[in-house]
C-alpha cells in the first residue's frame, strides 16, 4: 500500500519569508498524482497544488511551488512571501493514476508570525 | 465557488447510539466519498460511491457503516452503533469524474465525539 509521510508536525515562518514543507511517499507505481491540501481553521480542505508524476517540471501556483524528486520519492511544498492567511494545516496526498482513493500524510501545522 | 456542505459541524453522541452525518455534494458531481481523521492521525479513506452503490471501501468501513444518497442531493454516512474509537473528523468529498485530475472538493467536516 502507498504511504505518505510528513515528518514535520509543526512549522513556523515569519510573514513575508519563505518556508518549505516536506513530504515523502512510498509507492511501486510509476504514474500517479501528488497533491498539497490546505486546511485552515475554517476546516474545509482546499487544493493548493498538484503534480503529475510523469511531468518533469515542478508545478507552480502563484506563491506556491513544489520540488518534486521522483527518484527520491519526495514532494516538498515551498511557500514564498508567506502571508497570515497561509496559516493552516497542510496535507500531502498521493493518488495513483488508476485509483480514486487518496492517501494522506499526517499533516504539518504552519504558523505565520506577524 | 461551489462547495461541499456538511452538517452538523459537531455532533456528540453516546456510545452505542446511531448517528447520521450529512453531506450535500456539488450538484453536478457524480462521485462521492467519505474520509475520516482521528485526532493527530492521518486522513483515511472510508468509502467511495457512484451510481447509487459503493464502488470501493476500506477495511475501516465495516458492517456498522453504511452510506446512502436518499434524495439525489444528500449523501449520508450512518454509523449504526457508535464506539469510542469512532470519534474523529469525518470529511465528505465529491468529484465530477471518477479519476479527478484536480482532486476532490472536500467539505469542512463533521467532528464526531462519542462519549
Amino acid at each position: 500500500a502507498q504511504t505518505v509521510t510528513q515528518s514535520q508536525p509543526e512549522m513556523s515562518v515569519q510573514e513575508a519569508e519563505t518556508v518549505t514543507l516536506s513530504c515523502t511517499y512510498d509507492t511501486s507505481e510509476s504514474d500517479y498524482y501528488l497533491f498539497w491540501y490546505k486546511q485552515p481553521p475554517s476546516r474545509q480542505m482546499i487544493l493548493v497544488i498538484r503534480q503529475e508524476a510523469y511531468k518533469q517540471q515542478n508545478a507552480t501556483e502563484n506563491r506556491f511551488s513544489v520540488n518534486f524528486q521522483k527518484a527520491a520519492k519526495s514532494f516538498s511544498l515551498k511557500i514564498s512571501d508567506s502571508q497570515l492567511g497561509d496559516a493552516a494545516m497542510y496535507f500531502c496526498a498521493y493518488r495513483s493514476r488508476t485509483g480514486n482513493q487518496f492517501y494522506f500524510g499526517t499533516g504539518t501545522s504552519l504558523t505565520v508570525i506577524p | 465557488e461551489p462547495e461541499v456542505t456538511q452538517t452538523p459541524s459537531h455532533q456528540v453522541t453516546q456510545m452505542g447510539q446511531e448517528v447520521i452525518l450529512r453531506c450535500v455534494p456539488i450538484s453536478n458531481h457524480l462521485y462521492f466519498y467519505w474520509y475520516r481523521q482521528i485526532l493527530g492521525q492521518k486522513v483515511e479513506f472510508l468509502v467511495s460511491f457512484y451510481n447509487n452503490e459503493i464502488s470501493e471501501k476500506s477495511e475501516i468501513f465495516d458492517d456498522q457503516f453504511s452510506v446512502e444518497r436518499p434524495d439525489g442531493s444528500n449523501f449520508t454516512l450512518k454509523i449504526r452503533s457508535t464506539k469510542l474509537e469512532d470519534s474523529a473528523m469525518y470529511f465528505c468529498a465529491s468529484s465530477a469524474d471518477r479519476l479527478p485530475n484536480y482532486g476532490y472538493t472536500f467539505g469542512s467536516g463533521t467532528r464526531l465525539t462519542v462519549v
